[in-house]
């Protein structure tokens, strides 16, 4: 049975700095990685997929890293801004069928 | 415009009811999921579809049956609901692999009196 770590539980930061989340998976058997972002009272919002075979995804301020051997993610933000205060949520995926499984979540907030 | 959406947004209602939850999209998904979040913001699995095939069935109770009339559509029924189900549901959906990552509705806030 998969589960997912994510630490710190909750990250305040000035705005500005660069931080590191981080999502940690018992089984290395996956498919993908998903970074998803949440904010209160609302669904939730892709952020980037990493595939298997991938090391490494960037999307604008954010990149995300996968070490599937030692079953770890992380996700970097650079240049944090009061906007990124949401809850990030990892989700590796074991099977192509899409089954999910999700962690606890990282809150942020950063402050202006 | 939406990609995933939800009906009801809210659902407030009585122990012992049976109540209902409509999803569709229209990004011409092949698979659907419902996932449940709890008090703690803990997502859960609950069910997934695959062109109209039930693909994933995680332990739910069989008070709960999702129906998927067609590939676009994937609705949840709950019988004799309980205090316990009580959380946000959200519906997504995903194409086939390798593009699958998943588009989430804005969910479902249900409220078992």
């Amino acid at each position: 049975k998969q589960e997912v770590t994510q630490i710190p539980a909750a990250l305040s930061v000035p705005e500005g700095e660069n931080l590191v989340l981080n999502c940690s998976f018992t089984d290395s058997a996956i498919y993908n990685l998903q970074w998803f972002r949440q904010d209160p009272g609302k669904g939730l919002t892709s952020l980037l997929l990493i595939q298997s075979s991938q090391r490494e995804q960037t999307s604008g301020r954010l990149n995300a890293s996968l070490d599937k051997s030692s079953g770890r993610s992380t996700l970097y933000i650079a240049a944090s801004q009061p906007g990124d205060s949401a809850t990030y949520l990892c989700a590796p995926s074991r099977a192509n069928a899409g089954k999910s499984t999700f962690g606890d979540g990282t809150t942020l907030t950063v402050k202006p | 415009d939406t990609a995933v959406s939800q009906t009801p947004k809210y659902l407030v209602t009585q122990m012992g009811n049976d109540k209902s939850i409509k999803c569709e999209q229209n990004l011409g998904h092949d698979t659907m999921y419902w996932y449940k979040q709890d008090s703690k913001k803990f997502l859960k699995i609950m069910f997934s579809y695959n062109n109209k095939e039930l693909i994933i069935n995680e332990t739910v109770p069989n008070r709960f049956s999702p129906k998927s009339p067609d590939k676009a559509h994937l609705n949840l029924h709950i019988n004799s609901l309980e205090l316990g189900d009580s959380a946000v549901y959200f519906c997504a959906s995903s194409q086939d692999p390798p593009l699958n990552t998943q588009y989430f509705g804005p969910g479902t806030r249900l409220t078992v009196l």
